[in-house]
């Protein structure tokens, strides 16, 4: 079963523009969710985190939301940059164990 | 400390060989993971380690895989009478214990022909 499904396989967007990167969940026990950065070749890098006792965290031009009630966050990138282009992973975990990953979404951004 | 170092980091192999990855984590950090990613797909875990103590096991880890962590530092995972379907990125991290983030090695890379 996919306790955590990001339904966008790509998506392109204008430089200088947001970007905003969708993630569902469907295990309310999840208490901690992730994004991770993958270039090709590389082994995925952490981006920025949210503790499910909040709806909301910034750093610099990521910010992360979260909708406990709807099971669902997103990642906004603003603005977007050619260096942005990556595929990007949402991923989820319970009590500091295991990350259960979503399928990944492949950003492209257009100069 | 570079970080989390795998290695190879390809490896071509025909069906039915053994072979083995080795994980060497970040030092201080108490917990490896091995996950395995496929094409068009996020990572999915495999199995993790607290220092020595291997502490679950996914049910995609087969009886022809078997992984390891010997004092709990390196850790290598080995796949018996490989398959085709063996192919795939073999990605490993390691964390602090109580840490939410991983810290992922570039990964192995198997092909199986």
């Amino acid at each position: 079963d996919q306790q955590v499904k990001q339904n966008s396989p790509s998506l392109s967007v204008q430089e200088g523009r947001i970007s905003i990167l969708n993630c569902d969940y469907t295990n309310s026990m999840f208490d901690y969710f992730l994004w991770y950065k993958k270039y090709p070749a590389e082994g995925p890098t952490f981006l920025i985190s949210i503790s499910s006792i909040k709806d909301k965290n910034e750093d610099g031009r990521f910010t992360v939301f979260l909708n406990k009630s709807a099971k669902h966050l997103s990642l906004h990138i603003v603005p977007s940059q050619p260096g942005d282009s990556a595929v990007y992973f949402c991923a989820a975990s319970q009590g500091a164990q295991k990350l259960v990953f979503g399928q990944g979404t492949r950003l492209t951004i257009n100069p | 400390d570079t970080g989390v170092s795998q290695d190879p980091r390809h490896k071509i192999t025909k069906r039915g060989q053994n072979v083995t990855f080795r994980c060497d984590p970040i030092s201080e950090h108490n917990r490896l993971y091995w996950y395995r990613q496929t094409l068009g797909q996020g990572p999915e875990f495999l199995t993790y380690f607290q220092n020595e103590a291997q502490l679950e096991k996914s049910r995609l880890l087969s009886d022809r895989f078997s992984a390891e962590r010997p004092k709990g530092s390196f850790s290598t995972l080995e796949i018996q009478r490989t398959e085709q379907g063996d192919s795939a990125m073999y990605l490993c991290a390691s964390s602090p214990v109580s840490n939410y983030g991983y810290t992922f090695g570039s990964g192995t890379r198997l092909t199986v022909v």
